[in-house]
């Protein structure tokens, strides 16, 4: 099983409509997550950071389950500019080292 | 403007001949990382560091090397680089006061090996 898993996608999606995806970690002892996004490519830039309370930036909102062991990120009123690739980040129990999913692909079509 | 720079971009190489790709940041961030992303794959580190002079293998540093002389240049080094190695490489670097959350990306270099 690998440490941190998304569904690859494509997910397309049409403009305006909400778009949530999922990402599970097997390590119980993570502290940190976060979404970064990736333009085709191009470098993974940070989108936002997960904390256990939920947080929300705009049109984006960002879940923690630490029971489930799964982040989520929801996408409000999509748009164009929104298709990319985005990648669940988990710190892996120590300050320095991240793990890094494999990615979700999104296509925003109008 | 705060960057991460990489050289070169692209780089078609053949198997064997060393190869460097220069990694420079002007943040004077502690914490430098190189990454190697594939398809279907998520971002692997090679290696990173945490200050000068001071450098740790991450999931995936065999075949490569680094160093770390001074704070704003992490450059890897292919000694003899192999088709295995073809891949799309980014340098990444962070303050570690923020814990590496926020890790700010090179553009990254496309390295073909035949």
């Amino acid at each position: 099983r690998k440490e941190v898993e998304q569904d690859p996608g494509p997910f397309n999606v049409p403009e305006g409509a909400t778009v949530a995806f999922n990402c599970t970690y097997s390590n119980s002892a993570s502290q940190s997550f976060f979404w970064y996004r990736q333009d085709c490519r191009k470098e993974p830039k940070l989108l936002m950071s997960v904390y256990s309370s939920g947080n929300e930036d705009g049109r984006f909102t960002a879940q923690l389950n630490r029971a489930s062991q799964y982040i989520s990120l929801l996408i409000r009123d999509s748009k164009l500019s929104d298709s990319a690739t985005y990648l669940c980040v988990v710190n892996s129990g120590s300050n320095y080292q991240l793990i890094w999913g494999a990615g979700t692909k999104l296509i925003i079509k109008p | 403007e705060a960057q991460v720079t990489q050289n070169p971009r692209y780089l078609i190489t053949v198997t064997g001949k060393k190869l460097t790709v220069t990694c420079s940041q002007n943040m004077n961030h502690e914490y430098m990382s190189w990454y190697r992303q594939d398809p279907g794959l998520g971002l692997r580190q090679i290696y990173y560091s945490m200050n000068v002079e001071v450098t740790d293998k991450g999931d995936v540093p065999e075949g490569y090397k680094v160093s770390r002389k001074e704070k704003r240049n992490f450059p890897l080094i292919l000694e003899s680089p192999s088709p295995n190695q073809t891949s799309l490489y980014f340098c990444a670097s962070a303050g570690l006061g923020q814990s590496t959350d926020t890790q700010y990306f090179g553009p990254g270099t496309r390295l073909t090996v035949l």
